[in-house]
C-alpha cells in the first residue's frame, strides 16, 4: 500500500510510562513525518525524518527510520496525560507533494 | 506563532448545493493543500497547489471539487454540487516549500455536515 500503517491501533499507559508508535510502509519514501491530532482538531507536526536518516530527537520524542525494514517508530518518553492524543505517520513519495496518512494509533495516557 | 486559519468552522448545506471553504495559509507559504478526513477515518489528500496551478491531486479530487487562490492571502476549496458523502473534515495545510522535506502546518478544519 502507499500509505504507512501504524501499530498498534490502540496504547494505553499510565503517565511516566513510554510509548512507542510503529509505522510500516511499502514503496519509497521521499521522507517520513509523524503527526499528532487531538481530538477534534487539526494535525500538528511534530518530527520530519527524511530517507537518508536513522533517527532524530525532539524534546521527549525519539523517531526512528530504517529503510531497508520500510518502517519507523515514535518513541514518547516519560508521558503525560495531554500527551493523549491520535499519532499518525505520514509519508511523502519522492516524485510527490502530498502527506499520505496512515490510520494512526491512538495514545491514552491515564494519570 | 503563525496558524493557518479556516472559516467558517462547522457548515452545513442541503445535498446538491455549493459550498465554499476557505482558508488563509501562513503568510510566507507557497505551497497550499486541502484534506480530508470522513469521521473515524484516516486523513486523506485532495490536493496542492503552488504557483496559482495545481501540483498534485488524488482521484477524490473529481470534476466536482475545485481550488482557488482569489487573492493573497485567501486558498479555497468548492465543491460545486455536493453529496452526502462529501460529509467530512476538510482541512487545509501550507508549507514553505514543497511536501518534500517541508512540514506542513495545519488549520483546525471546516466541518461539513450535508444533509
Amino acid at each position: 500500500s502507499q500509505q504507512g500503517e501504524e501499530d498498534p491501533q490502540a496504547l494505553s499507559i499510565q503517565e511516566g510510562e513510554n510509548a512507542t508508535m510503529n509505522c510500516s510502509y511499502k514503496t519509497s519514501i521521499n521522507n517520513l513525518q509523524w503527526y499528532r491530532q487531538n481530538s477534534g482538531r487539526g494535525l500538528v507536526h511534530l518530527i520530519l525524518i527524511r530517507s537518508n536518516e536513522r533517527e532524530k530527537h525532539s524534546g521527549r520524542l525519539r523517531v526512528t527510520l530504517d529503510t531497508s525494514k520500510k518502517s519507523s517508530s515514535l518513541l514518547i518518553t516519560a508521558s503525560r496525560a495531554a500527551d493523549t492524543a491520535s499519532y499518525f505517520c505520514a509519508l511523502v513519495h519522492q516524485a510527490g507533494t502530498a502527506l499520505i496518512f496512515g490510520k494512526g494509533t491512538t495514545l491514552s495516557v491515564s494519570s | 506563532e503563525p496558524e493557518v486559519t479556516q472559516t467558517p468552522s462547522h457548515q452545513v448545506t442541503q445535498m446538491g448545493q455549493e459550498v465554499i471553504l476557505r482558508c488563509v495559509p501562513i503568510s510566507n507559504h507557497l505551497y497550499f493543500y486541502w484534506y480530508r478526513q470522513i469521521l473515524g477515518q484516516k486523513v486523506e489528500f485532495l490536493v496542492s497547489f503552488y504557483n496559482n496551478e495545481i501540483s498534485e491531486k488524488s482521484e477524490i479530487f473529481d470534476d466536482q471539487f475545485s481550488v482557488e487562490r482569489p487573492d493573497g492571502s485567501n486558498f479555497t476549496l468548492k465543491i460545486r454540487s455536493t453529496k452526502l458523502e462529501d460529509s467530512a473534515m476538510y482541512f487545509c495545510a501550507s508549507s514553505l516549500h514543497s511536501g518534500a522535506n517541508q512540514p506542513q502546518h495545519f488549520g483546525d478544519g471546516t466541518r461539513l455536515s450535508i444533509l
